[in-house]
């Protein structure tokens, strides 16, 4: 199994539905983060976590909220999706000397039309 | 807040040619740095990190970078690329205080034709 694991891998929704995107570690890690990925713009943070009770706001957090249901669960919802939220969005971990830098998931692809 | 500048978007080289990527950073205090690859359709993986000593580190599949700490450069190098290289390079930091997180740049796109 993949130390982290995020679903769906693929995901095409409408303008205006909300949609959850999942994420869970077997790392046992207690930084989490979710960070967008655009064309030409690089790997943008959005939200991270630091420990269960912990949430902040990344640099591009509008339009997107988080829940840490626990150590291991991460998840990334749009409230109401925009089409300039379509996007490849990643979940990582880390411990907090960051020894080992950041380990990703394979990423969810999202469609918004 | 810290800030990572990748010099080139799209580099296009020929097998066995050399591979150096720029990267520089903006942060006034200590940082570690990293080296991303992200091949066609995957996740990102670790290439190499520096966090202190040897300014030259070493990392997988034949990739080394030097952090020239009075240039705020960490540049990425490989003596002879293969087609197997293409993908692309995210250049990283983050701050030495235990409450940063990890800023990439925009990332390069390395072609090599075979």
């Amino acid at each position: 199994d993949a130390d982290v694991t995020q679903t769906p891998r693929n995901r095409i929704t409408k303008t205006g539905k909300r949609i959850m995107l999942e994420c869970s570690q077997t790392k046992g890690h207690d930084r989490m983060y979710w960070y967008r990925q655009d064309p030409g713009l690089g790997l943008r943070l959005i939200y991270y976590s630091f420990d269960v009770k912990d949430i902040n706001k990344g640099e591009i957090s509008d339009g997107y909220s988080v829940s840490r249901q626990a150590q291991a669960k991460f998840s990334l919802s749009l409230e109401s999706a925009i089409p300039n939220q379509t996007a490849l969005y990643f979940c990582a971990t880390s411990d907090w000397t960051v020894t080992y830098g950041y380990t990703f998931g394979s990423g969810t692809r999202l469609t918004v039309v | 807040a810290q800030s990572v500048s990748q010099h080139n978007h799209h580099v296009i080289l020929s097998e066995a040619a050399s591979l150096e990527l720029g990267c520089n950073y903006s942060y006034g205090g200590t940082v570690n740095l990293f080296w991303y690859v992200q091949y066609p359709g995957q996740h990102l993986q670790l290439l190499l990190k520096y966090f202190s000593g040897d300014p030259l580190v070493k990392g997988i599949k034949g990739f080394e970078a030097e952090f020239i700490k009075s240039k705020f450069s960490f540049n990425l190098r490989k003596p002879s690329v293969q087609w197997s290289d293409t993908a692309e390079y995210f250049c990283a930091v983050n701050a030495r205080s235990g409450y940063s997180t990890l800023t990439f740049g925009k990332g390069t796109m390395l072609l090599v034709s075979p």
